[in-house]
């Protein structure tokens, strides 16, 4: 079965700092991979998609990027951070019909 | 585009009480349908399934029904524990015009059940 990480679990970082945020799966090889974003109280919001190494869909034109360097690793960047990049971060994965996603890592921008 | 609506939380239940969410949905095409858990300071666990009309997913005593003529896929369970406290998400996937797949989420409705 398939196995999501998220590295790390929390983040406290001030506005305009650099962020990267790691997912990475096992047991399952070309996974169709995603980024949502849950912003307290609220639902979830797809960030991007990828299909594949180097493919990547944005959904929502932001201060956010996304990047797919090898098959089984996605992650999701920024340069400078703002107050409302705060949220509750989750990456998923596709497998036939299902998304299966992972623990998530909470971000507090001060 | 694709919609999900789910009732407004949060809802508070008494233990072995009986629980209803509803979520209506729309769509073009045949779109899955699901419901996702979320408890607290944890990601998304799948709940249940339908991928057509008429199918029941259930799980863990939850059901739901995949209803075409009313587009809804509402979430029910008959006895509620202390443990199901949580946020459910109703959710369906389906085909964009360019051939990827998307879930569209609704905004998710805050379970508390009360000993």
């Amino acid at each position: 079965s398939q196995t999501i990480h998220q590295w790390p679990a929390t983040l406290v970082q001030p506005v305009g700092s650099p962020l990267s945020l790691e997912c990475t799966v096992e047991g399952t090889s070309n996974p169709n991979l995603y980024w949502y974003r849950q912003a307290a109280g609220r639902g979830l919001q797809l960030l991007f998609y990828s299909v594949g190494i180097g493919q990547i869909s944005s959904e929502v034109p932001q201060n956010l990027s996304a990047s797919r360097p090898q098959d089984r690793q996605f992650i999701l960047s920024s340069k400078k951070l703002l107050l409302s990049d705060s949220g509750f971060y989750l990456c998923a994965l596709r497998t036939s019909y299902e998304q299966y996603f992972g623990p998530g890592t909470r971000l507090t921008v001060t | 585009g694709d919609s999900v609506t789910q009732m407004e939380g949060p809802v508070t239940l008494s233990e072995e009480a009986f629980l209803t969410i509803n979520c209506t949905y729309t769509a073009t095409g045949y779109p899955s349908l699901f419901w996702y858990v979320q408890y607290p300071g944890e990601g998304l666990q799948l709940l249940l399934k339908a991928t057509k009309a008429d199918d029941k997913g259930s799980n863990k005593g939850f059901e739901a029904t995949y209803r075409k003529e009313t587009t809804s896929f509402h979430l029910e369970k008959g006895s509620v524990q202390v443990s199901d406290s949580a946020v459910y998400f109703c959710a369906l996937a389906a085909y964009s015009g360019a051939g990827s797949y998307q879930l569209t989420f609704g905004k998710g409705t805050k379970l508390s059940v009360i000993p």
